[in-house]
């Protein structure tokens, strides 16, 4: 099993759409847990950490479900600027110190 | 608002020559780390270095790299003898403390080795 595994995607969707992103992990004594947006040929930008009570921030939510070692996130009434790859990131844990394991990302385009 | 800075944008090397990718991390941050991206792949971690020393590396992180803080400020990543396999983004992070504690990315280096 890899280490973050993520929907490989892409995902095209119309303006105004729902849509789910699902990532699971391997390691158990990870930590924390992170979504990142990345632009075409950019750095990786914080969207969201991710709780074990779940987070809202807007139209995004994120949901971790330590047991089955699953996090999501759900972003509402899309729009055509979150068009972008979202990756899902973890960190090692057991020790470690923070480094972050990162999923493929799943693209996603909206479209008017 | 405070950023981490990364210079320069864009390298372009022969093989076997030498690069330095320099980075200015937030200022009251601790914990600093250099990933890498090859187009098309994932984000993979490199580095982390902590109190004036490497905290852990991965397997990527070979006897060709290394890294320094040689002043207050800077955080540089080295690359003795470059390989048409170290063409990648390059992107230095750094978070403030707790292992929780988010982490911030550069802009990156695009190194392109020919």
């Amino acid at each position: 099993r890899k280490e973050v595994e993520q929907d490989p995607g892409p995902f095209n969707v119309p303006e105004g759409a729902t849509v789910a992103f699902n990532c699971t992990y391997s390691n158990s004594a990870s930590q924390s847990f992170f979504w990142y947006r990345q632009d075409c040929r950019k750095e990786p930008k914080l969207l969201m950490s991710v709780y074990s009570s779940g987070n809202e921030d807007g139209r995004f939510t994120a949901q971790l479900n330590r047991a089955s070692q699953y996090i999501s996130l759900l972003i509402r009434d899309s729009k055509l600027s979150d068009s972008a790859t979202y990756l899902c990131a973890v960190n090692r844990g057991g020790g470690s110190q923070g480094n972050l394991i990162f999923g493929k990302g799943t693209k996603l385009s909206v479209k008017p | 608002e405070p950023e981490v800075t990364q210079t320069p944008s864009h390298q372009v090397t022969q093989m076997g020559q030498e690069v330095i990718l320099r980075c200015v991390p937030i200022s009251n941050h601790l914990y600093f780390y250099w990933y890498r991206q090859i187009l098309g792949q994932k984000v993979e971690f490199l580095v982390s270095f902590y109190n004036n020393e490497i905290s852990e590396k991965s397997e990527i992180f070979d006897d060709q790299f290394s890294v320094e803080r040689p002043d207050g400020s800077n955080f540089t990543l080295k690359i003795r003898s470059t390989k048409l396999e170290d063409s990648a983004m390059y992107f230095c992070a750094s978070r403030v403390a707790g292992l929780t504690d988010t982490q911030y990315f550069g802009p990156g280096t695009r190194l392109t080795v020919l």
